[in-house]
């Protein structure tokens, strides 16, 4: 069975800067995505960015990048100049085969004007 | 934004009584899911189903029943509620399995007294 582990329950980051959030996943398949959501306080989930496991660049999405290390199986969210709005519970998530979704525990993100 | 709907919104019972909870979508889209969401667990699925009258469990499925006769609609039965399964809910749809990014409905908080 898949796992995602998302080891740091609370970051906080300061307006404008840089922050990254961590996440890291096994599995025997070769072939799977990963996410990044993002659940505000209205606990509305918002699909981040997406990465195929297959494709060797890391994706991108405005201000919100990843680093990919599928050897590692690591897979963490850079958020860059940070914003109010980016206060939020993140959750990373693992798709495979099977059509399912396992999701990390989360990490909330708390943003210091 | 995706249409997908939860009701009811919120609802308070009681131990041992039956509970339903109601997904309903109008994007056609061949995947539905159910979810719960704790603290300190993240989303866990409950549920899936991967087309009319085709359903699956996912990893917290005891006290859980599903039934999908509708395109649609997706329900997730309570048979006998217990305090246990005091939580927030969520559905999601994806239009088709691996790789696809899945849309959340807005939640469902179940209290049981």
């Amino acid at each position: 069975a898949q796992t995602v582990t998302q080891s740091q329950p609370e970051m906080s980051v300061q307006e404008a800067e840089t922050v990254t959030l961590s996440c890291t996943y096994d599995t025997s398949e070769s072939d799977y995505y990963l996410f990044w959501y993002k659940q505000p306080p209205s606990r509305q989930m918002i699909l981040v960015i997406r990465q195929e496991a297959y494709k060797q660049q890391n994706a991108t999405e405005n201000r919100f990048s990843v680093n990919f290390q599928k050897a590692a199986k690591s897979f963490s969210l850079k958020i860059s100049d940070s914003q109010l709005g980016d206060a939020a519970m993140y959750f990373c998530a693992y798709g495979g085969a099977n059509s399912k979704l396992t999701f990390g525990k989360g990490i909330t993100l708390s943003v210091r004007p | 934004d995706a249409g997908i709907t939860q009701s009811p919104r919120h609802k308070v019972t009681e131990t041992g009584t039956p509970v339903t909870l109601r997904c309903h979508q109008t994007e056609n889209h061949r995947y539905m899911y159910w979810y719960r969401q704790d603290p300190g667990h993240g989303l866990r699925l409950i549920h899936y189903s991967y087309g009319v009258k085709d359903t699956d469990k996912g990893e917290v499925s005891d006290g859980y029943s599903v039934s999908r006769s509708k395109t649609e609609d997706f329900l997730l039965t309570l048979e006998s509620a217990t305090s246990s399964q005091t939580s927030v809910y969520f559905c999601a749809i994806s239009e088709s399995g691996l790789g696809n990014e899945q849309f959340f409905g807005p939640g469902t908080r179940l209290t049981v007294l």
